[in-house]
């Protein structure tokens, strides 16, 4: 069975501050990496789609970056904003195009 | 709008009683899926589809069954609900297996409590 693990579970941060996240996948059979950003009773919002290793993406204040060999991907946040409050969300995909969630990490930035 | 529907968006079953969910999606995707999500798990995979009239199992298939008569509707039955199936359920489609940049295309749940 393939794991996909998120960490921190939880995370609270102070409206201002930089904070940046795991997702730990197989790193064999590797396809792509997604990022999701999911709002409470909101579908989840796709930030990111990673194929290549040393990948590094960018939308506005959030970058993520990807290392296939050893089977990781950091999701970062520059400033955080109290509208940045969501669960951050990874997908990997193998060579069966079948996505494998992680548990994802649940952000609350304080004002 | 486009986009994927799911209806209802709550129910509360007694066990043993059965239900039908609705996922309608209005893009044209030849794939759909069904998750369910729970505390401290990621989305796990329930049934998905691959075409109009074609469905699959997933990672956690027991208790549900699915089906896809038309390209838009992806049906999730439960015959006889149990607490265990106590979950919030999301549908998602997508284009195509490759799904590229995109990635699903989720609905926004039904959140189900089986008493």
């Amino acid at each position: 069975i393939l794991n996909v693990e998120q960490s921190p579970q939880s995370l609270h941060v102070q409206e201002g501050d930089s904070t940046n996240f795991t997702c730990s996948f197989p790193s064999s059979n590797f396809y792509a990496l997604h990022w999701y950003r999911w709002e409470t009773a909101k579908s989840p919002e796709a930030l990111f789609v990673m194929t290549l290793n040393g990948d590094e993406k960018k939308k506005g204040r959030i970058s993520a970056t990807l290392n296939t060999k050893e089977g990781y991907s950091y999701l970062y946040i520059k400033g955080s904003q109290p509208e940045d409050s969501a669960t951050y969300l990874c997908a990997f995909t193998s060579g069966t195009y079948k996505y494998i969630f992680g548990t994802g990490t649940r952000l609350k930035v304080l004002a | 709008n486009a986009g994927v529907t799911q209806t209802p968006k709550f129910r509360v079953l007694k066990t043993g009683q059965s239900m039908t969910l609705l996922c309608a999606q209005d893009m044209n995707h030849e794939y759909m899926y069904w998750y369910r999500q729970d505390p401290g798990m990621g989305l796990r995979l329930i049934h998905y589809s691959v075409g109009e009239g074609t469905t699959a199992k997933g990672e956690v298939p027991d208790g549900y069954n699915v089906s896809r008569l038309k390209k838009q509707n992806f049906l999730l039955g439960l015959e006889s609900a149990a607490p265990s199936q106590t979950s919030v359920y999301f549908c998602a489609s997508s284009y195509s297996k490759e799904t590229g940049p995109q990635g699903y295309t989720f609905g926004s749940g039904t959140r189900l409590t089986v008493v």
